[in-house]
């Protein structure tokens, strides 16, 4: 099964920071890498889908890159609704698996 | 407007089944694929299965620790996507939701196994 090791688990940040969270994957997976956000008692939202491309509606302060078998999301200028757990997920290849997931706090 | 709503969660004893439903509505449903992904009460995401459409041949996955216990189906003329649950185990308490290609999500259903 593809291992996605998600880092860190926590990112205490202060809003206007510019944060990135990184899910490194153990084998090739392409570019079928999604981000989602989930907040306290909330379903996850789709935040970026073919690991760089903004979902419908999500501000554009959020990006996802690629390098190699390290995906990133990245929020820049970051505001209080931002605040929430983060997840990646791998679907190149089944069993689909998702990251452990990163909590975003304010610092 | 899609709309995804889980039904058929509760208290459930261990090693009894039980089967949850999905009723959908705002698209197309035999055109898209479905999924369940769960979350143990303070715990990641878990992706559990994943449906296709009848294109796809209804082909069907599953996450390793529900494989063999799970079934997933689909009902095209109701819209309504399924997940049927046997020999349930404690590991499998959490919100149980049910999604749509991963863009669109249901609001989640609770199962708690638990005797």
């Amino acid at each position: 099964d593809i291992q996605m090791t998600q880092s860190p688990s926590s990112l205490p940040a202060s809003l206007g920071d510019r944060v990135t969270i990184t899910c490194r994957a153990s084998q090739d997976i392409g570019n079928y890498l999604r981000w989602f956000q989930q907040k306290p008692g909330k379903s996850p939202r789709l935040m970026i889908y073919g690991a760089t491309n903004l979902a419908a509606g999500v501000p554009s302060r959020f990006s996802g890159s690629r390098s190699g078998s390290d995906y990133s999301l990245t929020i820049n200028s970051l505001e209080s609704e931002d605040m929430a757990i983060y997840y990646c997920l791998q679907h190149n290849e089944y069993p689909l698996t998702f990251g452990s997931g990163t909590k975003l706090e304010i610092k | 407007e899609v709309k995804l709503e889980e039904s058929g969660g509760g208290l459930v004893q261990p090693g009894m089944s039980v089967k949850l439903s999905c009723a959908t509505s705002g698209f197309t449903f035999s055109d898209y694929w479905m999924e369940w992904v769960r979350q143990a009460p303070g715990k990641g995401l878990e992706w559990v299965a994943e449906i296709r459409n009848k294109a796809n041949n209804y082909a069907t996955y599953y996450g390793k620790s529900v494989k063999g216990r799970f079934t997933i189906s689909r009902d095209d003329s109701k819209s309504i996507v399924y997940l049927q649950v046997n020999s349930i185990r404690s590991e499998d308490t959490g919100i149980y939701y049910c999604t749509r290609r991963y863009n669109s999500w249901g609001q989640g259903v609770m199962v708690t196994v638990s005797s």
